[in-house]
């Protein structure tokens, strides 16, 4: 089925280490968008791409990277991770960064930082 | 996010109609969307709205906009144990990124 795929599906990881969230999608879409999920607060946007080769900040980018080399990959680096980015962690895209083009999103990767 | 709000908690009987109420601050927002959350899963659209629209129907779902206060319902007609999920409203900003509510849980009982 054509959509988002993210690896892992769970993880969990010491403070101080670095991990790498995948996500990689197959509908050709142009912007890619990374947010987490907490309780209470809904969803906010940690960094986004309007194109392959660009990126840019969201609401919370602090102690995340991103990158998009090409169309289908938007991985999400952690460089060294704190129990607060314990978080479920959702990659979406869009077929155009405009109003009208609705996100898809992937199933989700829940991150235990201990 | 603080720029849209919506209650956490919905209870309704099978077969009876849910009412999902979000406010909103952007008064310049082009679209609301309504996304559902089941159980670890992803969020998928539902439903959205262009903002000079007062009404969308779309099979059981009824979206309302009142966009003098800045208010937007969902109602679910007949709703059905398969409608238990996470419900976020969301607008869109001025640079075209979405901001979501904290979502808000509907429990179908029998």
């Amino acid at each position: 089925t054509a959509g988002i795929t993210q690896a892992p599906t769970s993880q969990i990881l010491a403070a101080g280490r670095s991990m790498t969230l995948r996500c990689t999608q197959d509908m050709r879409h142009n912007a890619m968008y990374w947010y987490r999920q907490d309780l209470g607060l809904g969803l906010r946007l940690i960094h986004y791409s309007n194109t392959a080769g660009t990126t840019g900040k969201g609401e919370v980018p602090d102690g995340y990277s991103v990158s998009r080399a090409n169309t289908d990959d938007f991985p999400l680096t952690l460089a060294s991770a704190v129990p607060s980015q314990t978080s479920v962690y959702f990659c979406a895209s869009s077929e155009t960064a405009s109003n009208n083009s609705p996100l898809h999103f992937g199933n989700g990767t829940r991150l235990t930082v201990t | 996010g603080e720029d849209v709000e919506q209650s956490l908690f919905l209870s309704v009987r099978e077969g009876d109609s849910s009412v999902i109420n979000c406010t909103y601050t952007d008064s310049s927002s082009t679209y609301l969307y309504w996304y559902k959350q089941e159980p670890g899963a992803g969020l998928q659209l539902l439903t959205y709205i262009f903002s000079n629209m007062d009404m969308k129907q779309d099979q059981r779902l009824t979206v309302l906009l009142n966009k003098k206060d800045k208010h937007l319902s969902l109602r679910i007609a007949d709703t059905q144990t398969g409608d238990s999920a996470i419900y976020f409203c969301a607008e869109s900003r001025s640079d075209y990124k979405l901001s979501f509510g904290a979502g808000t849980t509907v429990t179908v009982r029998a």
